[in-house]
């Protein structure tokens, strides 16, 4: 079975602390591997999408990267402002269409 | 663009009761997924539809649950009779291809008494 698992529940950091979030996956197949951010109310909003292992891109204080087996979201000298649910997401290779099975997600705070 | 839009935003009913939530997708996309949001469970896909058509209802919990796309502006989902387990957040999302990611809306707060 398709599965997703992202660690730590949840992360609380001081300003200026770096740290990851883990997303570990075990599929047929990897078609993608994508990141999104959730605000408390709101839908989940994309941030990445990754094809294939040693590939990362990076946003702002975000930079994500991909293994055979896990994607890190590493998050570079964080504000408040980056206090969010992040979720992360695959498309198996056997998942007709484009649809996506996602993790709980990391919630993560940022204080000043 | 206005984004994906979902109504209502917040809905409360009694239990037994038929509830309608309503979702319009970016226009030029294609594909259109409902999905549902508990703590205990996350995001769980209920269906998907690709160009008005439904590919993959595997997710939809019971017959009590039902969804349509008449056209490529206008989705519903449908749940009749609402049970206290159906409470939950609803979101729907649209893509292109899928391939740079979804839109989701901003989802709607079922809650059923």
């Amino acid at each position: 079975e398709d599965q997703v698992t992202q660690s730590p529940e949840a992360l609380r950091l001081q300003e200026g602390e770096s740290s990851s979030l883990n997303c570990s996956y075990t599929v047929s197949g990897l078609r993608g591997l994508f990141w999104y951010r959730q605000d408390p109310g709101k839908g989940p909003e994309f941030l990445f999408t990754l094809y294939s292992a040693g590939e990362e891109k990076e946003k702002e204080r975000l930079k994500a990267t991909l293994t055979k087996k896990e994607s890190f979201l590493h998050i570079t000298a964080p504000k408040p402002e980056d206090s969010a649910t992040y979720l992360c997401a695959v498309r198996p290779l056997n998942q007709a269409g484009t649809a996506l099975i996602f993790g709980k997600g990391t919630t993560l705070s940022v204080s000043s | 663009d206005a984004g994906v839009i979902q109504s209502p935003r917040h809905e409360v009913t009694e239990m037994g009761q038929e509830v309608t939530l309503r979702c319009k997708p970016i226009s030029g996309h294609n594909s259109l997924f409902w999905y549902r949001q508990t703590m205990m469970r996350g995001l769980e896909l209920l269906i998907y539809f690709n160009n008005n058509v439904p590919i993959d209802d595997s997710g939809m919990p019971e017959d009590r649950f039902s969804a349509k796309m008449p056209n490529a502006s206008f989705s519903t989902l449908k749940i009749q009779p609402s049970e206290p387990r159906d409470s939950a957040v609803y979101f729907c999302a649209s893509s292109f291809d899928g391939s740079y990611g979804y839109t989701f809306g901003s989802g709607t707060r079922l809650t059923v008494v």
